[in-house]
């Protein structure tokens, strides 16, 4: 499976914007790159996900790179409730030995101060 | 988005007793339904992938005969963990997709279910 490499921890100051960065150096053609969030004792919940362009929701916005190698994710105004881990995954959803299987790296642990 | 329940949220057994935990997809139907396990400060671990009427796909080292999957109907996944020692006290969480737009296999995750084992 192709893996993603993420900081381990980021901060950032209430109602500044954060900038989440994914290295995927080995992407395929078919990978879509998810994002999920993980708040403390609760499942994962989905943020945004994209394959070549960037895409904007209610959430946060993706940046994908040109070459797909890397993207980011950008909460544009960051909230207390915001604070959790945040990972990005690669996925592809037609792959017939893995079916859309997610598997979750470490993530970055997002701390937002007040 | 579509919504993943999953009880009970927490519970506390004695050792060599079997847990139930249920999976319920309450708005869609999910044809695949997958099982996490994830320790203290560990991130989440797949288990296994189950489809509706079919027998589940374990990943490398989970135990199928230790980690029980029914996945009887379109809105429910059951995972038992049998003769529960204390080394399975963790955090199990299911998730569920359909694939039917406008879905298409994007997963929707339950709220989790905390498993103690005295």
């Amino acid at each position: 499976d192709a893996k993603t490499t993420q900081p381990n921890s980021m901060e950032s100051n209430e109602e500044e914007p954060v900038h989440l960065p994914c290295n995927h150096s080995t992407i395929s053609g078919t990978d879509y790159i998810h994002w999920y969030r993980q708040l403390p004792s609760q499942g994962p919940e989905y943020v945004i996900h994209g394959l070549t362009s960037n895409v904007n929701n209610r959430m946060a916005s993706l940046a994908i790179a040109e070459d797909r190698k890397s993207s980011t994710l950008i909460l544009h105004r960051a909230t207390l409730r915001d604070a959790a881990v945040y990972y990005c995954i690669l996925r592809d959803p037609d792959r017939g030995s893995t079916l859309g299987r997610l598997y979750f790296g470490r993530g970055t642990q997002l701390t937002v101060w007040p | 988005g579509a919504v993943v329940s999953q009880h009970p949220s927490w519970v506390i057994c004695k050792s060599g007793t079997s847990v139930k935990i249920e999976c319920r997809s309450l708005d869609f139907q999910a044809t695949t339904m997958f099982w996490y396990r994830q320790f203290p400060k560990q991130s989440l671990m797949l288990m296994a992938t189950s489809n509706e009427g079919s027998k589940a796909t374990y990943e490398q080292g989970v135990e199928k005969d230790k980690f029980l999957i029914n996945h009887a109907s379109l809105t429910l996944s059951t995972l038992t963990v049998t003769s529960a020692h204390p080394e399975d006290s963790s955090f199990y969480i299911c998730s569920a997709s359909s694939s039917s737009p406008p879905d298409n296999n994007e997963q929707f995750f339950g709220p989790g279910t905390r498993l103690t084992v005295l």
